[in-house]
């Protein structure tokens, strides 16, 4: 099984700030790595695919960029509405597996 | 736009089986695409639960495959899930989800979650 390990755990940044999580994979997963926002109490979204597509309707502040083992999920600008959690999932083997997540406060 | 529902019990008896379905509105469940079931322990991440093919063809999480079953129904465009002896540790939030276009791995498309309680 390949282990995704995101950091930071927790961020808290003020608003205009740049965010920047990172992910590492345990070993190569080429490009297949996406990334989710998840907000309290409800699903998770997509907001990149295949560690750097963007996803129609997300906003251009969100990007993703790495391949191999090593990814970056940055949000340049922050907004207040960007307080969530976030989770790399990768799926070039099975099991699929997910990070353990990067929460986001704004101060 | 595709839109997938959760449903079921939300409380279920330690040892007992847990059965949700995951209804698809807005596409036919015998498109393209995989499906699959992702959950959610409060407070906790998310942890990749199987995936199933309308063909039938199906994979699972080797940390449930010995209790779970992952099942389609196209005349219903629903699928559905089904895991046995169930303890507290299986207490979550159950999502089901599509995977994307093409052969495309990413999940796309999420229900609103349905929480499952194994309690006595």
């Amino acid at each position: 099984e390949i282990v995704l390990t995101q950091s930071p755990d927790f961020q808290s940044v003020t608003p205009k700030e740049k965010v920047t999580i990172t992910c590492r994979a345990s070993q190569s997963i080429g490009s297949s790595l996406h990334w989710y926002q998840q907000k309290p109490d409800q699903s998770p979204k997509l907001l990149v695919k295949y560690a750097s597509q963007s996803i129609s309707g997300v906003p251009s502040r969100f990007s993703g960029s790495g391949s191999g083992t090593d990814f970056t999920l940055t949000i340049n600008s922050l907004e207040p509405e960007d307080a969530a959690a976030y989770y790399c999932h990768q799926s070039s083997s099975l099991p699929a597996t997910f990070g353990g997540g990067t929460k986001v406060e704004i101060k | 736009q595709v839109q997938l529902q959760e449903s079921g019990p939300g409380l279920v008896k330690p040892s007992g089986t847990l059965f949700l379905t995951c209804a698809v509105s807005g596409g036919s469940i015998s498109s393209s695409n995989w499906w699959s079931w992702v959950r959610q322990p409060p407070g906790k991440g998310l942890e990749w639960i199987g995936e199933i093919y309308h063909s039938g063809t199906s994979n699972y999480n080797p940390s449930l495959k010995s209790r779970l079953t992952i099942s389609v129904d196209k005349s219903k465009n629903q699928f559905s899930l089904k895991l046995n002896s169930v303890t507290a540790a299986d207490t979550a939030v159950y999502y089901c989800a599509r995977q994307g276009d093409y052969g495309t791995k990413n999940l796309d498309f999420w229900g609103q979650g349905t929480l499952v309680t194994v309690s006595s």
